[in-house]
């Protein structure tokens, strides 16, 4: 049965600092891994994506790791801001559509 | 940009009585979700849609909830007699394809209350 664990649950870091956040599966048999950012009581902005035969992928500040075989996705934000405080998931799909959550790092950065 | 609208944003209901979320998934999208995050909770899988049939279901979405797509714009979670831990937030989700690059892309969500 796939599992999806996020740690550290919580993180608080001071502006300028790079954030590295961590997000690991028990079963590698996945199509890919999206990567989340939800802010409280709102809805789930997709960040990035990564297909299951990548190993990278980058947006702006954010980078975005894969290694399947160990079952570990990273997400970098570099150079943090106050703006990026939120809760990132991560998201594996395990099957043709369904995704499977982790339960979150909250990010605090303060200024 | 396009995106996915859910209403209302928020539904309190009693005990037992039927709700009706509604969604509008993005326009030439053809997979549509639903999922839910009780609060405090991981966000879980409810079901997915395609063609105008379930794809696949989780364990929690049993006979008392079904999913309807009524027109060619909306998508629709129906929970027949709802209990106290139906209470959540529920979102909607759609994506042009399954798995591979294909991106889902959530709602903003509808809070569900139940008294």
């Amino acid at each position: 049965k796939q599992e999806v664990t996020q740690i550290p649950a919580a993180l608080s870091v001071p502006e300028g600092e790079n954030l590295v956040l961590n997000c690991s599966f028990t079963d590698s048999a996945i199509y890919n891994l999206q990567w989340f950012r939800q802010d409280p009581g709102k809805g789930l902005t997709s960040l990035l994506l990564i297909q299951s035969s990548q190993r990278e992928q980058t947006s702006g500040r954010l980078n975005a790791s894969l290694d399947k075989s160990s079952g570990r996705s990273t997400l970098y934000i570099a150079a943090s801001q106050p703006g990026d405080s939120a809760t990132y998931l991560c998201a594996v799909n395990p099957s043709w559509g369904k995704l499977q959550f982790g339960a979150g790092t909250q990010v605090v950065v303060t200024p | 940009e396009p995106e996915v609208t859910q209403t209302p944003s928020h539904q309190v209901t009693q005990m037992g009585q039927e709700v009706i979320l509604r969604c509008v998934p993005i326009s030439n999208h053809l997979y549509f979700y639903w999922y839910r995050q009780i609060l405090g909770q991981k966000v879980e899988f409810l079901v997915s849609f395609y063609n105008n049939e379930i794809s696949e279901k989780s364990e929690i979405f049993d006979d008392q909830f079904s999913v309807e797509r009524p027109d060619g714009s909306n998508f629709t979670l129906k929970i027949r007699s709802t209990k106290l831990e139906d209470s959540a937030m529920y979102f909607c989700a759609s994506s042009e394809e399954p798995g591979g690059d294909n991106e889902q892309f959530f709602g903003p969500g509808t809070r569900l209350t139940v008294l």
